[in-house]
């Protein structure tokens, strides 16, 4: 079954810290991936994506994560977390290379500490 | 440009009854995907709308459904209410209904069945 795993549902971090947010897949299929953050009371906005090409992907607020095909992971990065990083974060996955309705993890609540 | 909005920001609503929810698509969008986000889940697909007609429907009962409009905004309605629906509803509208078309959500509704 297709699947996505978020493998840390809390990550406490102290300001200017590096962080890596966890997301594992399952699939036999194509994928394409994605990362949403979540600030409270307000939509989800999108962090990154990978479509295909470089396995490495740079998103906005200083956001990077790696699509690594044999491990089917696409974890997050950010090498120095401010405060307002404070918030939800979701891994979703469209498989079949997109010919399927995005699929969410459960999410991981970053929390910056000062 | 304005932004994808949603009606209301709250509902409080019984077991049995019937919910209608709205969501504005961001202009020039001609799809609308509905979620429902379950206190501490992700948000799981519910259906699309692509051009006033179904494009996807998630694993939810019949009696979750939806219409879209020729602006392109949209509707989601809900009935026979029961507890486990109450949750938040997010609406995203995006160019196209494929997973490489962006999709901007709306802040959602906050829906509370008693």
């Amino acid at each position: 079954a297709q699947s996505v795993t978020q493998l840390d549902s809390q990550v406490p971090v102290f300001e200017e810290a590096p962080v890596e947010l966890r997301c594992n897949y399952s699939s036999s299929v194509s994928v394409y991936l994605f990362w949403y953050v979540q600030y409270p009371n307000q939509g989800l906005q999108l962090l990154l994506k990978y479509l295909s090409g470089s396995t490495l992907v740079k998103g906005i607020n200083g956001f990077e994560a790696e699509f690594n095909k044999s491990q089917t992971s696409f974890h997050l990065r950010k090498p120095s977390v401010h405060i307002s990083d404070t918030a939800e974060y979701f891994c979703a996955v469209s498989f079949n290379s997109g010919n399927t309705p995005l699929v969410f993890g459960k999410g991981t609540r970053l929390s910056v500490i000062a | 440009e304005t932004g994808v909005t949603q009606s209301p920001t709250h509902l409080i609503k019984t077991r049995g009854q019937q919910v209608t929810l709205r969501c504005s698509s961001q202009s020039g969008h001609n799809t609308v995907s509905w979620y429902q986000q379950a206190l501490g889940q992700g948000p799981q697909f519910i259906f699309q709308y692509y051009r006033e007609e179904e494009n996807g429907r998630g694993n939810f009962p019949p009696r979750f459904s939806g219409l879209q409009f020729p602006n392109y905004s949209s509707e989601l309605n809900v009935n026979a209410l029961e507890l486990d629906d109450s949750a938040l509803y997010l609406c995203a509208s995006s160019l196209g209904g494929q997973a490489t078309y962006e999709q901007y959500f709306g802040p959602g509704t906050r829906l509370t069945v008693t």
